[in-house]
Formats: C-alpha cells, sequence, structure tokens
C-alpha cells in the first residue's frame, strides 16, 4: 500500500536553530513528491516540487531535497514567520493526478 | 498561479441537513480536486470534478454523498448530504494547471452537531 510517512509530528525551535523535517515514502513508481506549507485556517500553499532522486530546490531558508526514499525540508535559521504545518504528497506514476499526503510536521518557532 | 475562493469559509449545521461548498477559480483550468482534512489526518481525495461529466470519485466516498457538479471551467460545487457529527473536517478544492502540481483554496471548516 502507498504511504507517506512525516517526521516528527511536531517540532519546537529557537530562532536561528536550523533543522529537517523527513518525509519517508512508500509508493509503487514515484513520479513527483510535493511540498506544502499549511497555516492555521488556510489551505496548503505550494512550496516545491522534485522529480528526480538528487534534486534540489531552494527557497529563502528552506531547501528540499530528495533521494530514492525519502525527502528532507531543511530550514535554515528559521524565524518566528516560518511556523506552520509543512504538508508532504507524493503522485504515482501509474496513479493520475491523485496526491497522497502525510499527516504533516507542525513547526514551532520561537523568538 | 490560479486564485481560488471558496464559499462559506466555515458552517455549523444539524445532523441530517446537507451543505454545498462552492470553489470558484480566476482562469480556466484543467482539472479540479476536492479534499477532506479531518483533524488529525492527511488530506484525503474524495473526488476528480469532471467538466461536463460526473465526477470520478475515490474509493471510500460515493456520489450519493458527495454529490458534485463542475458545469463550466472555473467553478465546482461540492455537497455535503445527510450528514453526521463525522462529516466534520475541511473541505478543500485544488486545481492542476499544466504541471502536475496542485493549488489549493483557503478550505471551507464545517462543523456538524
Amino acid at each position: 500500500e502507498d504511504q507517506v510517512t512525516q517526521s516528527p509530528e511536531a517540532l519546537r525551535l529557537q530562532e536561528g536553530e536550523s533543522s529537517s523535517l523527513n518525509c519517508s515514502y512508500t509508493v509503487s513508481g514515484l513520479r513527483g513528491l510535493f511540498w506544502y506549507r499549511q497555516d492555521p485556517g488556510k489551505g496548503p500553499e505550494f512550496l516545491f516540487t522534485l522529480y528526480s532522486a538528487g534534486e534540489e530546490k531552494e527557497k529563502e531558508r528552506l531547501k528540499a531535497t530528495l533521494t530514492k526514499k525519502e525527502s528532507f525540508l531543511h530550514i535554515t535559521a528559521p524565524k518566528p514567520e516560518d511556523s506552520a504545518t509543512y504538508l508532504c504528497a507524493v503522485i504515482r506514476n501509474q496513479a493520475g493526478t491523485a496526491l497522497i499526503f502525510g499527516k504533516g510536521t507542525t513547526l514551532s518557532v520561537s523568538s | 498561479s490560479a486564485v481560488i475562493s471558496q464559499k462559506p469559509s466555515r458552517d455549523i449545521c444539524q445532523r441530517g441537513t446537507s451543505l454545498t461548498i462552492q470553489c470558484q477559480v480566476d482562469s480556466q483550468v484543467t482539472m479540479m480536486f476536492w479534499y477532506r482534512q479531518q483533524p488529525g489526518q492527511s488530506l484525503t481525495l474524495i473526488a476528480t470534478a469532471n467538466q461536463g461529466s460526473e465526477a470520478t470519485y475515490e474509493s471510500g466516498f460515493v456520489i450519493d454523498k458527495f454529490p458534485i457538479s463542475r458545469p463550466n471551467l472555473t467553478f465546482s460545487t461540492l455537497t455535503v448530504s445527510n450528514m453526521s457529527p463525522e462529516d466534520s473536517s475541511i473541505y478543500l478544492c485544488s486545481v492542476k494547471e499544466i504541471t502536475d502540481t496542485q493549488y489549493f483554496g483557503p478550505g471551507t471548516r464545517l462543523t456538524v452537531l
């Protein structure tokens, strides 16, 4: 069965304290992996798409990387405004357009 | 990316009633989807809204419970029928353009008493 697992479920950081979020997946034929950010009471906001092992994408303090079994979202010197739930999703080659989501990691950054 | 709006943003309903949620996009899009986000759970795809034809439902979701309409390329509705407290959730529409990336609306927070 296709599965996406995110860890940790929750992460508390001090401002400036870098860390990484993990997304491990077991899918038959990965076509792409997506990272979203979700603020309370809002819909998910698209961050990155990764298609190939070894691929990296960066945006401000965030960098996403992909291997054959997992993806990492690295947060460098986070600020309080980076506090949110970060969602990982995958899409399979044979599944058309259905996204399979993990449960997310809730990040809290305190000043 | 497309700008997506949903109505209502939230509602509190009595069990046994139905609620229709609207999703409006500011440009024509190829595909529209409806998701459910239950507390502590992953976003789960309910169905793909097909323009001019019946929606395509995922396993565990049926048309009688979640009828969907898509009359044109910018608008879709999801109805949650004969509601029970287990239907309390956030309902989200998303759109897909040329690439695989899906963009989400702000969501509708539904509470069923």
